[in-house]
């Protein structure tokens, strides 16, 4: 698959184990966030998002906190699987009417079994 | 994959050749971006378009060019490949609704030589 998982920061869990995957973003604007999962080979997938205007969000086995005081995402996935080893990466919209995303660069979560 | 296709998944091109990609999506959005992909850098918007014959600049739009005569045909062209422009390439769309959410396409692993 491509190597887009060159010089990212890595993150190593247990089978079983809680992962948490932490973003800084940058723009104290942005209104909304999405965090993806991105596959060797395979093109990013949307895992969950949040709002502005809200501080947590919960979905299947993940959740998304959002502290807006210090511009900081992050994911947790429970009971973490080998099937969520992959790259992840957060996504904040800065407003603008056309809707455009800036990505972080990513983290590689690495489960072991 | 929210019905996005990439054409072609893999190509290999010589400096100074012209390129065309394409990204085909069944759903009729109006929203498709071309985003690159590279090592250290994350997804990168190159362009977008916002209806059919509507198009604007991303942050890397040098060297490159994309057109739009249908709504669910976007595509992307390099006038005359470098090997700078060797990378992954990734279409998205916009669902359209209240939130920003984009999905993208499988890619296209394009090398320059």
């Amino acid at each position: 698959g491509e190597s887009v998982g060159l010089h990212l920061p890595t993150l190593s869990v247990q089978e079983g184990d809680n992962s948490i995957i932490n973003c800084a973003y940058s723009n104290s604007a942005s209104d909304y966030f999405i965090w993806y999962k991105q596959e060797s080979g395979k093109g990013p997938q949307f895992i969950i998002d949040i709002r502005s205007n809200m501080d947590k969000r919960q979905g299947q086995r993940v959740t998304v906190l959002l502290n807006k005081t210090v511009k900081h995402l992050s994911l947790q996935i429970a009971a973490t699987q080998p099937g969520d080893s992959a790259v992840y990466f957060c996504a904040e919209n800065p407003g603008g009417s056309n809707y455009k995303l800036t990505f972080g660069k990513g983290t590689l979560l690495t489960v072991n079994p | 994959d929210a019905g996005i296709t990439q054409s072609p998944r893999h190509k290999v091109t010589e400096t100074g050749t012209p390129v065309t990609l394409r990204c085909h999506q069944t759903e009729n959005h109006r929203y498709m971006y071309w985003y690159r992909q590279d090592p250290g850098h994350g997804l990168r918007l190159i362009h977008y378009s916002y209806g059919v014959k509507d198009t604007d600049k991303g942050e890397v739009s040098d060297g490159y060019s994309v057109s739009r005569s249908k709504t669910e045909d976007f595509l992307l062209t390099l006038e005359s490949a470098t090997s700078s422009q060797t990378s992954v390439y990734f279409c998205a769309i916009r669902t359209g609704g209240t939130d920003n959410e984009q999905f993208f396409g499988p890619g296209t692993r394009l090398t320059v030589l």
